[in-house]
């Protein structure tokens, strides 16, 4: 199974960008195995996936983000990164990289979470 | 976007009982649907893919169901290590959708 490690700053302020990046091991970004996929959390609540990309550099989003969401591939550094611009308050949440195998379902590789609070 | 419905929202239940969570697609996903068993402060970890397809290294007391528009998740034997909140997602079509949860806890 791969090992995914998710980074970037805890604190973003109101109408500013999110940037988070997930760092793969285990395993090639390279790979036209997997869909690497962003999924997010709101504090007690449930699951939202964000988006997700393929190898190929084909992306895939959630239209209930309106078009704030870019996800992209770095193969040179095996990572993958979400940004989501113009945030407000609604997208503090755990953000999760995870990976989704072509060939079956489920997201079966995660990484830890990632709590990113936006406010003032 | 497909609903994904998701019934109880929470549920307790003593050790040794068998335990039943429903989840009702808006239509038909085939049996493209997983269930997921998350712990406070961790990552989802996935049990039953396919709606019926046992995660390897999961135990045999979760088992899934269903088809269409109608999945169970069952735990035939509930345990006290099993306590955490279980979703329901389809991937039939996206964007992929999840289930609202639904909290177990032992009584």
């Amino acid at each position: 199974q791969l090992q995914l490690q998710e980074s970037g700053p805890g604190l973003v302020k109101p109408s500013e960008t999110l940037s988070l990046t997930c760092t793969v091991s285990g395993g090639s970004t390279s790979s036209g195995t997997y869909y690497w996929a962003w999924i997010r959390q709101p504090p007690g609540e449930g699951l939202q996936w964000i988006g997700c990309i393929y190898f190929t550099g084909s992306t895939y989003y959630n239209p209930s983000l309106t078009s704030r969401a870019t996800i992209s591939l770095d193969t040179s550094s095996n990572q993958f990164s979400l940004k989501l611009n113009s945030v407000t308050a609604a997208d503090t949440a755990v953000y999760f990289c995870a990976t989704r195998a072509m060939v079956r379902g489920p997201f079966d590789s995660w990484g830890q979470g990632t709590l990113v609070t936006v406010s003032s | 976007d497909i609903q994904m419905t998701q019934s109880p929202s929470s549920l307790s239940a003593s050790v040794g009982d068998r335990v039943t969570i429903s989840c009702q697609a808006s239509q038909d996903i085939n049996n493209y649907i997983n269930w997921y068993q998350q712990k406070p402060g961790k990552a989802p970890k996935v049990l039953i893919y396919g709606a019926s397809h046992l995660e390897p290294g999961v135990p045999s007391r979760f088992t899934g169901s269903g088809s269409g528009t109608e999945f169970t998740f069952t735990i035939t034997s509930l345990q006290p290590e099993d306590i955490g909140t279980y979703y329901c997602q389809q991937y039939e079509r996206l964007p992929w959708t999840f289930g609202q949860g639904t909290a177990v806890e032992i009584k």
